[in-house]
């Protein structure tokens, strides 16, 4: 079946440093990927998705690229902020409509 | 658009009461989702329906739990009798009408359940 492996927690950074959360996932097909954040108090939201291997998607200086060969679909951002501070999720989409979510990783950004 | 409501925001209960959480999808999606969040297991899938048709409800822990979605913007998840280890952060989440790929949800502020 479907999984999702994320970097352990909790990551903890300084202002304008480079961030990188490593996501890989195994899946039967072509599945679309995506990362959720979810703030403190908050529901889940898209962050960004790619549907397609190469694929490069986007969003708030995130950016994360769906590598087939490696299965990977790493979160990379290169100057972070308090302000992103925040659990992200990793998560499948396959050929049901149901995601598959990674466990999350707890991001810490002291000012 | 107001995005997906979920009431309560905050529920305390005692054990063995009965408990009803409640979700208003987006108006015109046509898939509806509910999920527990724990610090033990994380964000679990419970159970999801489709067009107010209950597709998948392998997640639903046990016979205390059941969900109902009686039309389209509205859907109930009912634990009864409540348990402590029932408490977490309830997400009811939707998704719109699409073919393909689209998998895009759209969660809810979610519902804090405490059982004493």
């Amino acid at each position: 079946g479907n999984s999702v492996t994320q970097m352990e927690g909790p990551v903890t950074l300084s202002e304008e440093a480079f961030l990188t959360i490593n996501c890989t996932y195994t899946a039967t097909g072509y599945p679309s990927l995506f990362w959720y954040v979810q703030y403190p108090g908050e529901g889940l939201q898209l962050l960004l998705k790619a549907t397609k291997a190469d694929d490069k998607g986007s969003n708030k200086g995130f950016e994360a690229t769906y590598r087939k060969e490696t299965t990977s679909f790493h979160l990379e951002k290169g100057s972070v902020q308090v302000s992103d501070s925040a659990v992200y999720f990793c998560a499948l989409g396959g050929s049901a409509r149901q995601l598959t979510f990674g466990s999350g990783t707890q991001l810490t950004v002291l000012p | 658009d107001a995005g997906v409501i979920q009431s309560p925001r905050h529920e305390v209960t005692e054990m063995g009461q009965e408990v009803t959480l409640r979700c208003k999808p987006i108006s015109g999606h046509d898939y509806l989702f509910w999920y527990r969040q724990t610090m033990m297991r994380g964000l679990e899938l419970l159970i999801y329906f489709n067009n107010n048709v209950p597709i998948d409800d392998s997640g639903m822990p046990e016979d205390r739990f059941s969900a109902k979605m009686p039309n389209a913007s509205f859907s109930t998840l009912k634990i009864q009798p409540s348990e402590p280890r029932d408490s977490a952060v309830y997400f009811c989440a939707s998704s719109q009408p699409g073919t393909g790929k689209s998998h895009e949800q759209f969660f809810g502020p979610g519902t804090r359940l405490t059982v004493l």
